[in-house]
């Protein structure tokens, strides 16, 4: 079946760190792919996606690019804020209506 | 800022009482959907509305009980809860339910039932 792996967390980095959280997929045919971001105590908000192969998803200075040859789709920031500390959750949707999550990876950015 | 609107933002019941969560989008999506989530853990699916008919019942005690009054509004009617119910509530909506559309959340509604 389909599933989303991403990495543990906690992560702890230093402000104007470089991040990468890791997500790796398992499904069949061409999914599209998402990182959403919940800030403590804050509903879930779209980060970016990525609906077909090697598309790049950015917004507020994340990356991640969908790669189907390693079914990857990891997240990037070249500089982490104070403000990135958040819960970010990869998830895919292959099926109509449902988004198959990962369990989540916990970021703290100490100043 | 989110434009999928909910209330109340928070709520504390008793098991014996009945409420409601209601949730209202205006970006003419019509897919709408109930989520559940326990702290640090994904969200988990309940209900999804399609064109204003349930098309998605994630096999959810009948102790919540949805209703999609118009394609607009979406509200989970609460009674008899237990204390393991006690989680965030996130409505959601998209487009359609398609694979590739986005789904957009709002801020939750936090239950404690006690």
């Amino acid at each position: 079946g389909n599933s989303v792996t991403q990495m543990e967390g906690p992560v702890t980095l230093s402000e104007e760190a470089f991040l990468t959280i890791n997500c790796t997929y398992t499904a069949t045919g061409y999914p599209s792919l998402f990182w959403y971001v919940q800030y403590p105590g804050e509903g879930l908000q779209l980060l970016l996606k990525a609906t077909k192969a090697d598309d790049k998803g950015s917004n507020k200075g994340f990356e991640a690019t969908y790669r189907k040859e390693t079914t990857s789709f990891h997240l990037e920031k070249g500089s982490v804020q104070v403000s990135d500390s958040a819960v970010y959750f990869c998830a895919l949707s292959k099926d109509n209506r449902k988004l198959i999550w990962g369990l989540g990876t916990s970021l703290a950015v100490n100043p | 800022d989110t434009e999928v609107t909910q209330t109340p933002k928070h709520l504390v019941m008793g098991m014996t009482n009945k409420k409601s969560l209601k949730c209202e989008q205006h970006m003419g999506h019509r897919a709408m959907y109930w989520y559940k989530q326990k702290a640090k853990k994904p969200p988990e699916l309940m209900f999804v509305y399609s064109y204003e008919k349930l098309s998605i019942n994630e096999s959810v005690p009948s102790r919540f009980s949805p209703e999609c009054p118009n394609s607009s509004l979406l509200n989970l009617h609460l009674h008899a809860l237990q204390p393991e119910d006690s989680a965030l509530y996130l409505c959601a909506s998209s487009q359609e339910p398609a694979s590739g559309n986005t789904i957009y959340f709002g801020e939750g509604s936090w239950l404690t039932v006690v």
